[in-house]
């Protein structure tokens, strides 16, 4: 197994433009996340999903999007960058039983925006 | 969800134990003590988690208190790989769940 897989690893992007963070498990879990860490914090949680079709907001999902259109894949979408949006993105998988909840991260993609 | 406080770092010396503290205080009956850790700006990596009972597995043990307002993780033979920043984490066993990260503790070991 792969597990978590990010493309790309890093991007640097101007004011305005777009683009898209991949992520994919093989894992079968029906949990994805999306977070985000500045430098020196903790991860802040973006969007969650629970499974296909199925996505919600967290803690700081302003500027960003999502979608899941298949168990293995949660892009990120982000419209019009901010140089705010400057920080590493990592994406998890999970399964959630009622006991555990262990989440299983990617590598990250180091974004910065100018 | 429940807040927790950690040390923001601490040292130890290779071969030896590294016992890493973290207070929970206002912990609920329903909510589980989570370990991950960050090493070097990598994924965060799940170590541990326990209820209420002490639990060991092959990267650590995790002792949380009787009145489970605290708990201490323990690396037994601590290496310079484990060199990383440790995050304890108080979840809610509930549907509505998320990971509430904190700010850590940064762990050096030193040779």
């Amino acid at each position: 197994n792969a597990g978590v897989t990010q493309t790309p690893k890093f991007r640097i992007l101007k004011i305005g433009q777009s683009m898209t963070l991949q992520c994919t498990q093989d894992m079968n879990h029906n949990y994805m996340y999306w977070y985000r860490q500045d430098p020196g914090m903790g991860l802040k949680l973006i969007y969650y999903s629970v499974g296909a079709g199925i996505t919600d907001k967290g803690e700081v999902p302003n500027g960003y999007n999502v979608s899941r259109s298949t168990t293995e894949d949660f892009p990120l979408r982000l419209e019009l960058a901010a140089p705010s949006q400057t920080s590493v993105y990592f994406c998890a998988s999970s399964y959630r039983a009622s006991t555990t909840d262990t989440q299983y991260f990617g590598p990250g993609t180091r974004l910065t925006v100018l | 969800d429940a807040k927790t406080t950690q040390p923001p770092s601490m040292d130890c010396a290779e071969g030896r134990a590294a016992n890493l503290p973290c207070n929970h205080s206002t912990i609920s009956g329903n909510e589980y003590v989570y370990w991950y850790r960050q090493i070097h700006s990598q994924g965060p990596q799940y170590i541990i988690h326990g209820l209420k009972n002490n639990e060991t597995n092959e990267m650590a043990s995790l002792i949380i208190t009787e009145d489970r307002k605290s708990s201490t993780l323990i690396l037994p033979h601590a290496t310079l790989r484990d060199t990383a920043v440790y995050y304890c984490i108080v979840l809610n066993a509930g549907n509505n769940r998320k990971l509430i990260w904190g700010l850590g503790t940064s762990l050096a070991v030193n040779p």
